[in-house]
């Protein structure tokens, strides 16, 4: 499969919960981010990898975990979130020499 | 700081009518600007950008003009489909940040 990848499309979990969002990306990019999409508001950067580094950190709760253990894999470990935790959750892949950003589908995630 | 402001939708035309969305930026400097489209269950996608003032992105019947003067990159389409039906995002960049600043989103809805 091309482009980039998301699993799971839908996730439903309590505040007590462990889980892991996963992200894959078959462009040969060198950059991976994590965003989230709640309804009306602009979408959050929370996250940049470059070259399996983080690079950008925006003041996201550490109850949000970011791991890259390659230029093809991002990951987001989430634990005991809140509900306002709630959104759709984009990775992205880009080349950081370009203005372009390639997107995933996203996950909603929805905490109870 | 950087922001940019989208029209609140949702904008709703009959097929074949004339589009505009409008965003506005507030920066400094010059940033490249783009616009994303999202349809619905899908990441967003690259619309059409543009690096430099007085510029002129387009694709697939879409264009944006880069307005120093008036920091803005409306959205313009002269006739709309069904299948434009989805959310539209404005965004700058400043080149070698690499760091998406987006608008609110609007959504679009047309009707046959």
């Amino acid at each position: 499969e091309t482009g980039v990848t998301q699993t799971p499309r839908h996730l439903v979990m309590g505040m007590t919960n462990k889980k892991s969002l996963k992200c894959e990306q078959h462009l040969g990019h060198n950059a991976m981010y994590w965003y989230k999409q709640s309804a009306k508001k602009p979408l959050e950067l929370m996250f940049v990898y470059s070259l399996e580094e983080r690079v950008e950190n925006n003041s996201v709760p550490s109850r949000f975990s970011p791991e890259c253990p390659n230029s093809s894999h991002l990951f987001l470990h989430l634990h005991t979130l809140q509900p306002e935790d709630s959104a759709l959750y984009l990775c992205a892949s880009g080349i950081l020499e370009s203005y372009e950003q390639y997107f995933g589908p996203g996950t909603r995630l929805t905490v109870t | 700081g950087n922001s940019v402001t989208q029209m609140e939708g949702p904008v709703t035309l009959s097929e074949e009518a004339f589009l505009t969305i409008n965003c506005t930026y507030t920066a400094t400097g010059y940033p490249s600007l783009f616009w994303y489209v999202q349809y619905p269950g899908e990441g967003l996608q690259l619309l059409l950008k543009a690096t430099k003032a007085d510029d002129k992105g387009s694709n697939k019947g879409f264009e944006a003009t880069y307005r120093k003067e008036t920091t803005s990159f409306h959205l313009e389409k002269g006739s709309v489909q069904v299948s434009d039906s989805a959310v539209y995002f404005c965004a700058l960049v400043f080149p070698g940040f690499q760091k998406l600043v987006f608008g609110t989103g609007t959504r679009l809805l047309v009707s046959p």
